[in-house]
């Protein structure tokens, strides 16, 4: 079992819809939690972390569920320019990556 | 704020010639400072990474090796290419065990 797995899409979703995302990781001892946003041929830039409590930004919330070892993603009110590659981020002593979901909004 | 630059942004270099990327880090003092390769269509693989001058912990045995001779200044070196080496390489920042920032990145590609 990989470390850190997400589907990786894409994820084909018209403007205005709704996605959710989801990510999950196998070290139960995993104390921080990351999604990031990439852009094709860009570097990786942090869009959020992820709190035991769950957080929101704007249309975007990211929830951590840690007796089922996954974290979530959810977009709302998904733009054209929320077409990237999410990237899903756990850490310990050390961040393992995930390969990515891409998502592509659809007009 | 912090600032992280890296060059070349492109490089095409023929198998088997050395490499040297820079990344240099603006505004802050002793980062941990990391160095990621990402293949096409995959997740960033860590190579190295630095929590002060001259310390270095490599995660991959490779024919790659790294280098911090300031503090917020990180190399990233190869003697002879291979192949293999081609990828979009990654400098990034932290001040914790935590978020990473990362520069604008090199993409290689060996020939």
């Amino acid at each position: 079992r990989k470390e850190v797995e997400q589907d990786p899409g894409p994820f084909n979703v018209p403007e205005g819809a709704t996605v959710a995302f989801n990510c999950t990781y196998s070290n139960s001892a995993s104390q921080s939690f990351f999604w990031y946003r990439q852009d094709c041929r860009k570097e990786p830039k942090l869009l959020m972390s992820v709190y035991s409590s769950g957080n929101e930004d704007g249309r975007f919330t990211a929830q951590l569920n840690r007796a089922s070892q996954y974290i979530s993603l959810l977009i709302r009110d998904s733009k054209l320019s929320d077409s990237a590659t999410y990237l899903c981020v756990v850490g310990n002593y050390q961040l393992i990556w995930g390969a990515g979901t891409k998502l592509i909004i659809k007009p | 704020s912090q600032t992280i630059h890296q060059w070349p942004a492109t490089l095409v270099q023929p198998v088997g010639s050395p490499l040297s990327l820079e990344c240099t880090v603006e505004g802050t003092s002793n980062p941990n400072l990391y160095w990621y390769r990402q293949a096409a269509g995959r997740g960033l693989q860590l190579l190295f990474y630095s929590v002060g001058i001259g310390q270095i912990s490599s995660e991959v045995p490779q024919n790659l090796s790294a280098s911090r001779p300031q503090d917020r200044q990180f190399i990233l070196s190869s003697k002879k290419l291979l192949l293999s080496d081609s990828g979009f390489y990654l400098c990034a920042w932290s001040n914790s065990l935590y978020e990473q920032y990362f520069g604008p990145g090199t993409r290689l590609t060996v020939t």
